[in-house]
């Protein structure tokens, strides 16, 4: 299930489950999504990102889906693994190189 | 591996110190960025350099100095920092200016305490 605490929403999956990561983005002006996925002790690794003329965009394993008219983007991994176990953001491009990072969410992954 | 390199991998100093955090990559990218990151927070960004020249300052204060000497190479030189200074700092480049946005890549940071 997922739960919000204090500071990092967290989503808790059984392996091999499909898991299903949400973010609302800001800037209805915002024309370039990246989802990043940030491991312990490391820097932020790009996932897959979508334009804003698409609304679903596939990549191994990964799916991201847009929906502009709520302002919503959601990261769909199948059959997750325990390496898929990490903070998972959203990044928002609404001008010239500036990127915006959603708060995050702590995937945990249930051997 | 990451191709973004950043060094040093930790860091601590006074109040009074003056030190520098490196990052490097050979990609080839002409943007390169600087990011503050909390613990359990999202990166938030400091600097944009575009083609070697500063970009974009996020009104970051000035003890804290950017420099892109090469299209390879920036640093962020620190100097009187606070305690509240100590963070994840995080370099990351992009191929640059083009149309639309384009993927960061990131280093692994640096990670600073300030006594």
């Amino acid at each position: 299930g997922e739960s919000v605490g204090l500071h990092l929403p967290t989503l808790s999956v059984q392996e091999g489950d499909n898991s299903i990561i949400n973010c609302a983005y800001s800037n209805s002006a915002s024309d370039y999504f990246i989802w990043y996925k940030q491991e312990s002790g490391k820097g932020p690794q790009f996932i897959i990102d979508i334009r804003s003329n698409m609304d679903k965009r596939q990549g191994q394993r990964v799916t991201v889906l847009l929906n502009k008219t709520v302002k919503h983007l959601s990261l769909q991994i199948a059959a997750t693994q325990p390496g898929d176990s990490a903070v998972y953001f959203c990044a928002e491009t609404g001008g010239y190189q500036k990127v915006t990072f959603g708060i995050g969410t702590k995937l945990q992954v249930i051997p | 591996d990451t191709e973004v390199t950043q060094t040093p991998k930790h860091l601590v100093m006074g109040m009074t110190n003056k030190k520098s955090l490196k990052c490097e990559q050979h990609m080839g990218h002409r943007a390169m960025y600087w990011y503050k990151q909390k613990a359990k927070k999202p990166p938030e960004l400091m600097f944009v350099y575009s083609y070697e020249k500063l970009s974009i300052n996020e009104s970051v204060p000035s003890r804290f100095s950017p420099e892109c000497p090469n299209s390879s190479l920036l640093n962020l030189h620190l100097h009187a920092l606070q305690p509240e200074d100590s963070a994840l700092y995080l370099c990351a480049s992009s191929q640059g200016q083009g149309e639309g946005g384009q993927p960061q890549h990131f280093g692994d940071g640096t990670r600073l305490s300030i006594l």
